[in-house]
């Protein structure tokens, strides 16, 4: 069973303005939550993250939201710039699973479009 | 120190043979992550060393998958009689400290190809 979730496989967003990416989890035991990012032919690189303690993390142009009640998160990019087409990954660890290994969404696409 | 190494870069193998992969952490980390990534699909996880010690492994890793990490350094992930349905991106990763520090840093994957 997928207990992250990207519903949104692919988002085109105009230079400039804002990326919103979205995810969603089930098991209510995750407390630790991650954006990475991937190019072609490249591992995932760490984006950001956050906690379950705060409901907002920022950093640059990167900012990631926690609702813990609706079990969702999201990636604000602003402003989007062509160098952000990559495809984006959601992960979450914690709980009962223990906090060694993450589980990861399907990712979605992001194409900046200068 | 230039991040997590993994070789070979790819690989095509016949079907019912063995391979092996190898992943160089960074040296200072002493935890290290195999996961694998299927197309369309985000990474699993597959099993977790700290230092030398296997400390967990997905029911993903059947009894054909053996991981190794002698010394605490590099790791090895050995597939036996392998099956096309072991195609798949193989991601190693590393990290040095508490998870809060910022996650994983991962290697570029030893892509397997079983035809």
């Amino acid at each position: 069973d997928q207990q992250v979730k990207q519903n949104s496989p692919s988002l085109s967003v105009q230079e400039g303005r804002i990326s919103i990416l979205n995810c969603d989890y089930t098991n209510s035991m995750f407390d630790y939550f991650l954006w990475y990012k991937k190019y072609p032919a490249e591992g995932p690189t760490f984006l950001i993250s956050i906690s379950s303690i705060k409901d907002k993390n920022e950093d640059g142009r990167f900012t990631v939201f926690l609702n813990k009640s609706a079990k969702h998160l999201s990636l604000h990019i602003v402003p989007s710039q062509p160098g952000d087409s990559a495809v984006y990954f959601c992960a979450a660890s914690g709980g009962l699973t223990g906090a060694n290994n993450l589980f990861f969404g399907t990712g979605t696409r992001l194409t900046v479009i200068p | 120190d230039t991040g997590v190494s993994q070789n070979p870069r790819h690989k095509i193998t016949k079907r019912g043979q063995n391979v092996t992969f190898r992943c160089d952490p960074i040296s200072e980390h002493n935890r290290l992550y195999w996961y694998r990534q299927t197309l369309g699909q985000g990474p699993e996880f597959l099993t977790y060393f700290q230092n030398e010690a296997q400390l967990e492994k997905s029911r993903l890793l059947s009894d054909r998958f053996s991981a190794e990490r002698p010394k605490g350094s590099f790791s090895t992930l050995e597939i036996q009689r392998t099956e096309q349905g072991d195609s798949a991106m193989y991601l190693c990763a590393s990290s040095g400290g508490r998870r809060g520090n910022g996650g994983y840093t991962f290697g570029s994957g030893t892509r397997l190809t079983v035809v």
